[in-house]
């Protein structure tokens, strides 16, 4: 099995809303990702874990809440989030965050913030 | 700062023809690794460099690396109208594994 899903598809949501996006890998990996990639242009990092253990955030605002409760899952959590904040939401997974490692990568979530 | 620098930006050629598109970066790399998005959809990865190889070749894909210049190029020959898509190179800052950075991309549309 070497898909990331990711759940759900589209989302919208208001400024005030609480929500959830999901994402779930079962080929091993211990490296997951989040991406945001804003239309036509390409994907930018936002948080990584390794080992369940975040290694990476970049500078990413703190209405944007990271959660990996083990190995397969990753979660992010959304708040009081923004209009700009409208994106595609990529998750991805790797080997183990080593170098030369390939990303998988899920569909995505499209979120819109009203 | 952006890694990855894609050229051209966009790409349109006939089906059959091939296409060759561009990537510079900036800093030292450790692997060069193209992918393809479909419309608004996840990447899929194409192809792996090392920045010990020059060539590397994959089906239809063949890519290049020049370390001394920091670009690199995508040929797909004989494409296909299946092939449209956007082609992203990525980049690891040398010795920072896990930190991906795209270039902008080059939107390729293969028309029948």
């Amino acid at each position: 099995d070497t898909e990331v899903t990711q759940t759900p598809k589209h989302l919208v949501m208001g400024m005030t809303n609480k929500k959830s996006l999901k994402c779930e890998q079962h080929m091993g990996h211990r490296a997951m990702y989040w991406y945001k990639q804003k239309a036509k242009k390409p994907p930018e990092l936002m948080f990584v874990y390794s080992y369940e253990k975040l290694s990476i955030n970049e500078s990413v605002p703190s209405r944007f809440s990271p959660e990996c409760p083990n190995s397969s899952l990753l979660n992010l959590h959304l708040h009081a989030l923004q209009p700009e904040d409208s994106a595609l939401y990529l998750c991805a997974s790797s080997q183990d965050g080593g170098i030369q490692e390939t990303q998988y990568f899920g569909p995505g979530t499209r979120l819109l913030v009203l | 700062s952006q890694q990855g620098e894609e050229d051209p930006q966009a790409l349109s050629i006939q089906e059959g023809e091939n296409a060759t598109m561009n990537c510079s970066y900036k800093t030292s790399i450790n692997n060069l690794q193209w992918y393809r998005q479909n419309s608004g959809r996840g990447l899929v990865h194409l192809i792996l460099i090392r920045s010990n190889e020059r060539e590397k070749h994959s089906g239809r894909l063949r890519v290049t690396l020049d370390t001394s210049k920091k670009s690199s190029s995508l040929l797909i020959t004989a494409s296909r109208a299946a092939d449209t898509a956007s082609y992203f190179c990525a980049t690891d800052a040398k010795g920072y594994g896990q930190n991906f950075v795209f270039g902008p991309g080059t939107r390729l549309s293969v028309l029948p």
